[in-house]
């Protein structure tokens, strides 16, 4: 079957760093996305990993190992707008584009 | 922001009764996909579309219908609501497969008595 798992929901404190993490089982892998989704909002693209290594891209950095079936999305010097819901997704056909998604992380930035 | 609408934003309707979404894109967009979103289960892919009059099933397809005439419209259809169909519905483009990022639409929020 397909699965991908992720922490219901994380707390962290404005400022510091917090790392959201995500384990998957597909039948293929062509890729992982990052979203962030805010409440009664759209999901937006944060990143795209489909190499093991780390992308780094501002205050987000996502970290790939393909042959653990994991992932993590990093936030540093977090801000309170940061408090939304993280998506991971993955797209485990041939090229067809239609993602996996995980149930979200929600996160809670406290001052 | 990608050039993508969803219409109605809301709608309330009644078990039994047909309802029809409509996602409109003005990217030229050659993939497009419908998902619903529920709490618990996340982002779940309905149907989605590689060109016009080309669709395929996605992961929850039962009890739906689509429809891509023209590059920029992708209709989802539920020809018979039900109450499990309650759900906030998104529309995705993507301009190709697999590497580029899905830009979602602002959703629709459907509601089944």
């Amino acid at each position: 079957g397909q699965n991908i798992d992720q922490p219901t929901e994380m707390t962290a404190t404005e400022g510091a760093i917090v790392q959201i993490n995500c384990t998957y089982q597909t039948s293929g892998f062509n890729g992982l996305f990052w979203y962030q989704q805010h409440a009664g909002e759209a999901p937006t693209f944060l990143s795209y990993n489909v190499l093991d290594g780390l992308e780094e891209k501002g205050r987000f950095s996502s970290f790939l190992s393909r042959s653990k079936g994991y992932s993590y999305l990093l936030l540093k010097e977090l801000q309170m707008k940061d408090s939304a819901s993280y998506l991971c997704a993955v797209d485990g056909s041939s090229n067809t584009g239609k993602l996996i998604f995980g149930q979200g992380t929600t996160l809670q930035v406290k001052p | 922001d990608a050039g993508i609408t969803q219409s109605p934003r809301h709608k309330v309707t009644e078990t039994g009764t047909p309802v029809t979404l409509r996602c409109h894109q003005t990217e030229n967009h050659r993939y497009m996909y419908w998902y619903r979103q529920d709490p618990g289960h996340g982002l779940r892919l309905i149907h989605y579309s590689y060109g016009v009059k080309d669709t395929d099933k996605g992961e929850v397809s039962d009890g739906y219908s689509v429809s891509r005439s023209k590059t920029e419209d992708f209709l989802l259809t539920l020809e018979s609501a039900t109450s499990s169909q309650t759900s906030v519905y998104f529309c995705a483009i993507s301009g190709t497969s697999g590497s580029n990022e899905q830009f979602f639409g602002p959703g629709t929020r459907l509601t089944v008595l």
